[in-house]
């Protein structure tokens, strides 16, 4: 089945600044991978997602990147922002397949003044 | 609208005791998916619906787990003589459908709590 590894397990960065968290997966055939996030005590919440037929995708501050034949994408978020801080998830999926989503560990962003 | 919905919100109980945990999708929303949460780790998917059937159970961690939905919408979720390493976040999801690029909206949880 599919695995996926996410790094780093923290990061934390000064507001302003840029954060860059990295996904890997084992499965060629997932297709669609989209980024959660979560606050603290609060349902994951979708912010980007991309499909494998598209190399990168733009929402505001937000960007994702895919690179299919290293089976790894990315998540960029720039001019970081206090409310920026939670735990961000990304995951794929096989959306012919039921589009059951599986997870990587998380990455708990923390967002400094 | 309403989103998805989940109770109970908090549920403690005894090993060895059944547990039933039910999932109100968004209505309309044909697909429905249960995940597990546990402490500081990921989601791990259990199993998934596409209206009343079950097509993916492997996620189920043993025969002391089922699910069933009825009628397309609520789905329960039921453990049966819980033991303490079930203790974690339930979280439920629905979607439009599942077969194509739909967004996956989640409810807000059950914690379980096995003593």
């Amino acid at each position: 089945g599919e695995n996926v590894e996410q790094h780093p397990s923290t990061l934390s960065v000064q507001e302003g600044d840029s954060a860059v968290i990295k996904c890997t997966y084992s499965d060629s055939a997932s297709n669609y991978f989209p980024w959660y996030k979560q606050e603290l005590g609060k349902r994951p919440q979708l912010i980007i997602d991309i499909r494998s037929n598209v190399g990168e995708k733009k929402d505001q501050r937000i960007a994702v990147t895919l690179n299919k034949t290293a089976k790894h994408f990315s998540l960029h978020i720039t001019e970081t922002q206090p409310e920026d801080s939670a735990v961000y998830f990304c995951a794929a999926s096989i959306t012919g397949g039921g589009n059951k989503l599986t997870f990587g560990t998380g990455t708990q962003l923390k967002v400094e003044l | 609208g309403a989103g998805v919905s989940q109770s109970p919100s908090n549920k403690v109980t005894e090993k060895g005791k059944d547990v039933e945990l039910r999932c109100d999708p968004i209505s309309g929303h044909t697909a429905l998916y249960w995940y597990r949460q546990s402490l500081g780790q990921g989601l791990e998917f259990l199993i998934y619906f596409q209206g009343n059937s079950a097509p993916d159970k492997s996620g189920l961690p043993s025969d002391r787990f089922s699910a069933e939905r009825t009628g397309g919408s609520v789905s329960t979720l039921t453990i049966q003589r819980t033991q303490q390493e079930d203790s974690a976040v339930y979280l439920c999801a629905s979607s439009l459908r599942s077969q194509g690029v739909y967004e996956q909206y989640f409810g807000p949880g059950t914690r379980l709590t096995v003593t």
